[in-house]
């Protein structure tokens, strides 16, 4: 199975921040990486697929870039609503497997 | 707004089988492009990929799981089920029904989660 491991793994910010969070996957997925955002009791809400694509919705305060092995989500202007807690996700191959999650908390 | 609702008993006693189904309402579960997953959370922690099922029927599951897994789709309901048997208290998430592009393999579309409490 690939390792997904993601640092760091909670983070205090303050809003109007920028934040990276980054995702390191035990061997190449190429551009297979997913960002999703979940905040307490509920589901996890898709924002990037494919390393950098947006989700339709997304603010665009959002984004993602790597390849390889390597990836960071950036979030720009830190919102109250964007505390939550971020995940990712390799979809090379099978099984898919997620990072172990990043929470980011308010400063 | 496709949308996406389990159902199933929330309490599952050790040892036995786990049934949940997941029905699927503002667009087809037949549709190209996508398939239907299960996706777990026990408490507190990460997020674990559990299969997926396309309607066509194929079918693919998580090796770490796959001997005690089965998942069906009900085309005529838009619906699709899974069992998850010989549970025990590692058993214990909650379990999302999903919906995965399968060309990129991103979940798009998530239910609200039910929370499976394995108990005796």
């Amino acid at each position: 199975d690939i390792q997904m491991t993601q640092s760091p793994s909670s983070l205090s910010a303050s809003v109007g921040d920028r934040v990276t969070i980054t995702c390191r996957a035990s061997q190449s997925i190429s551009r297979y990486l997913n960002w999703y955002q979940q905040k307490p009791g509920k589901a996890p809400k898709l924002l990037i697929h494919v390393a950098a694509s947006l989700q339709s919705g997304v603010p665009s305060r959002f984004s993602g870039s790597g390849s390889g092995t390597d990836f960071t989500l950036t979030i720009s202007n830190l919102q109250p609503e964007d505390f939550a807690t971020y995940y990712c996700q390799h979809s090379y191959n099978y099984p898919y497997t997620f990072g172990q999650g990043t929470k980011l908390e308010i400063k | 707004q496709l949308q996406l609702q389990e159902s199933g008993s929330g309490l599952v006693k050790p040892s036995q089988i786990l049934s949940l189904t997941c029905a699927v309402s503002g667009g087809s579960i037949s549709s190209d492009g996508f398939s239907w997953s299960w996706i777990r959370q026990p408490p507190g922690k990460g997020l674990e990929w559990i299969g997926h099922i396309y309607h066509s029927g194929s079918i693919f599951y998580n090796p770490s799981l796959e001997s005690r897994v089965t998942m069906s789709v009900d085309r005529s309901k838009n619906q699709f089920s899974l069992g998850l048997t010989s549970m025990t208290a590692a058993d214990t998430a909650v379990y999302y029904c999903v919906r995965m592009e399968i060309y990129s393999g991103y979940f798009d579309y998530w239910g609200q989660g039910t929370l499976i409490t394995v108990s005796s």
